[in-house]
């Protein structure tokens, strides 16, 4: 079936650190794939996409790269800032069965001043 | 552009009682998904709606929940009688869906219900 994984948190870093949440999947066929973040008291947005391998989303200074070899995604940023507090979902978008987008299940980031 | 609309924001009840959502999709699009996020884990969804047909209820458990989307716009989702593990955040969302094969749509949600039962 399809599925996400993400690595477990919170994560907590200082201002300024270098960012890496791990995110892997199993699907059939290519889906797309999907970071979208959860701010305190809002709703989940769409923070950066990629539709097929060796892809780079990009938005806000974050990066992610579709690894067909690895199953993977991972959501990277050089410098966070406080203000990038709050909680990360990867999330699919399987090639067939409509229009299922698949999340995992978060990971929270805290960002010290 | 107005998003996604939810009501009500909080809702408290106890076990055996019945409750109702709401949610406004932004105007225009078809596709209106419903998702239940148990605190700590990631949104699963419940129920699917292009215009007002049902796509995928596949996960939703139909002896105590219930959703409808009149005239392909609003939609409310109900649960009823409640149970304890019902607890958790109810998320709308909705897309525009230009083309049937897409997979790579972008969702917009609303803020989301969060339900307590007691």
């Amino acid at each position: 079936g399809n599925s996400v994984t993400q690595m477990e948190g919170p994560v907590t870093l200082s201002e300024e650190a270098f960012l890496t949440i791990n995110c892997t999947y199993t699907a059939t066929g290519y889906p797309s794939l999907f970071w979208y973040v959860q701010y305190p008291g809002e709703g989940l947005q769409l923070l950066l996409k990629a539709t097929k391998a060796d892809d780079k989303g990009s938005n806000k200074g974050f990066e992610a790269t579709y690894r067909k070899e690895t199953t993977s995604f991972h959501l990277e940023k050089g410098s966070v800032q406080v203000s990038d507090s709050a909680v990360y979902f990867c999330a699919l978008s399987p090639y067939t069965g409509g229009f299922k987008t698949i999340f995992g299940a978060g990971t929270r980031l805290f960002v010290k001043a | 552009e107005a998003g996604v609309a939810q009501s009500p924001r909080y809702k408290i009840i106890e076990k055996r009682q019945s409750v109702a959502f709401w949610c406004n999709p932004i105007s225009g699009h078809a596709t209106l998904y419903w998702y239940q996020q148990i605190l700590g884990q990631g949104p699963k969804l419940l129920i699917q709606f292009q215009n007002n047909g049902v796509v995928d209820d596949s996960q939703l458990p139909k002896d105590r929940f219930s959703a409808e989307r009149l005239k392909g716009v609003d939609s409310t989702l109900k649960i009823q009688p409640a149970k304890l593990e019902d607890s958790a955040v109810y998320l709308c969302a909705s897309s525009p869906r230009t083309r049937r094969t897409s997979t790579n749509e972008k969702l917009f949600f609303g803020s989301g219900t969060q339900l307590s039962v007691l």
